[in-house]
């Protein structure tokens, strides 16, 4: 079984920061998907970016982007120029792919990102 | 498209009390499924299925029941409702690559 944690329970930083949200993953599997989704107080689950365990190079969308460290099995998230509406929780989750067993996503408990003004 | 849909948005019951929640997709995904979300804690899975007709139980599968008869529709069935079943409910789609899931909106459930 896979296990996801993120070690940061809350996190707060000014508008305009660079943050970086960590997250750890235990598995034996070698190709599978990691991602980050984003929880706003509307409780909507928001996917933010997704690696593909089998590339090498960093997944990025506009101010997000992710260092993912294989061999260490570490995906954090880093939000640039971070601004007040990515106040959110953050989840960070892995799944297998298909074919290699039908499990769902397996999440961390989250880290409550805080921007303020 | 209106993507994955869940009703009710809210809902309070008895203990004992038996009651479906909802969850259609119009995408044509193969692979569906639940989660529970608790206070301070990720999503789990409850029951999930990667077709109409077959499913399969996840993480968290007691007191809950599914059945996927159409590739649409994929309800969750509480057959006796206890008060640790309160809880934000959500259902998830996907194709069978599964690269990408798409979540409803979520049912808060309260079980008195």
């Amino acid at each position: 079984a896979q296990t996801v944690t993120q070690s940061q329970p809350e996190m707060s930083v000014q508008e305009a920061e660079t943050v970086t949200l960590s997250c750890t993953y235990d598995t034996s599997e070698n190709n599978y998907y990691l991602f980050w989704y984003k929880q706003p107080p509307s409780r909507q689950m928001i996917l933010v970016i997704r690696q593909e365990a089998y590339k090498q190079q960093n997944a990025t969308e506009n101010r997000f982007s992710v260092n993912f460290q294989k061999a260490a099995k570490s995906f954090s998230l880093k939000i640039s120029d971070s601004q007040l509406g990515d106040t959110a929780m953050y989840f960070c989750a892995f799944m297998k792919p298909s074919g290699g067993g039908a499990d769902g996503l397996t999440f961390g408990k989250g880290t409550h990102l805080i921007i303020q003004p | 498209n209106a993507g994955v849909t869940q009703t009710p948005k809210f809902q309070v019951l008895k203990t004992g009390q038996s009651m479906t929640l909802q969850c259609a997709q119009d995408m044509n995904h193969e692979y569906m499924s639940w989660y529970r979300q608790d206070p301070g804690m990720g999503l789990r899975l409850i029951h999930y299925s990667v077709g109409a007709g077959i499913t399969d139980q996840g993480e968290v599968p007691n007191g809950y029941n599914v059945s996927r008869s159409t590739t649409e529709d994929f309800p969750l069935r509480l057959l006796s409702a206890a008060p640790s079943q309160t809880s934000v409910y959500f259902c998830a789609s996907s194709t069978t690559t599964r690269n990408e899931q798409f979540f409803g909106p979520g049912t808060r459930l309260t079980v008195l």
